[in-house]
């Protein structure tokens, strides 16, 4: 099975505040790599998918990189709506399509 | 407007079984894998089980493997799991996915783009 690990486990940070979450592969996956936000009591949202594209209606300070085994979001200027957890997704093992363990965003 | 309305979370003590169901609308169900995923306390987001378009695939957990059924009916836009032999760690949010294929650079990608709001499983005595 793929492992996907996360880091920072959690982080604290202020609105303004450029953030970059960081996601590693037990092996390659080529960009097969997708983001996702999370906050308490709401449906998860679909931030990225394929490593950088962009999804529908999401903000631009939202960008992704990498491939491989390597993948990095970014936050470009953190505002009070984006406090939340945050997990990336490999889709290259399907069907079981799994998650890192999450990033938490919290307030400075 | 795509919806996706998960109903069917209780309380159930451990051993018994529960019957989780997703409601789907705003979009053509049959065209679609669905999945299960989800949340517990103080976690992170668990993959749980998945299904194709058709029923001819599906995929399971190994946390949830023997225990759990997945299953649809396109004709009623529905999305269902079966959880059997509960336990204390299956307490969680159940959420409800809907996957999406997309050419990207010649490469087919999946992921999750539209999902249901939830609904709580608490396993105890």
């Amino acid at each position: 099975d793929i492992q996907m690990t996360q880091s920072p486990s959690s982080l604290s940070a202020s609105v303004g505040d450029r953030v970059t979450i960081t996601c590693r592969a037990s092996q390659s996956i080529s960009s097969y790599l997708n983001w996702y936000q999370h906050q308490p009591g709401k449906a998860p949202k679909l931030l990225i998918y394929a490593a950088s594209s962009l999804q529908s209606g999401v903000p631009s300070r939202f960008s992704g990189s990498g491939s491989g085994t390597d993948f990095t979001l970014t936050i470009s200027s953190l505002q009070p709506e984006d406090f939340a957890t945050y997990y990336c997704q490999q889709s290259y093992s399907t069907p079981a399509l799994t998650f890192g363990g999450g990033t938490k965003v919290e307030i400075k | 407007e795509v919806q996706l309305v998960e109903s069917g979370g209780d309380l159930v003590q451990p051993g018994r079984s529960l019957r989780l169901s997703c409601a789907a609308s705003g979009f053509t169900f049959d065209d679609y894998a669905m999945h299960w995923v989800r949340r517990a306390p103080g976690k992170g987001l668990e993959w749980v089980s998945g299904v194709s378009w058709n029923s001819g695939g599906i995929a399971y957990a190994d946390s949830v493997k023997g225990r759990f059924t997945i299953s649809r009916v396109n004709a009623k836009n529905s999305l269902y799991l079966q959880m059997n032999s509960l336990r204390a760690e299956d307490t969680a949010f159940y959420y409800c996915a809907r996957e999406r294929r997309t050419l990207v650079r010649g490469v087919i990608m999946k992921y999750f783009d539209y999902w249901g709001q939830g609904t709580l499983v608490t396993v105890s005595s």
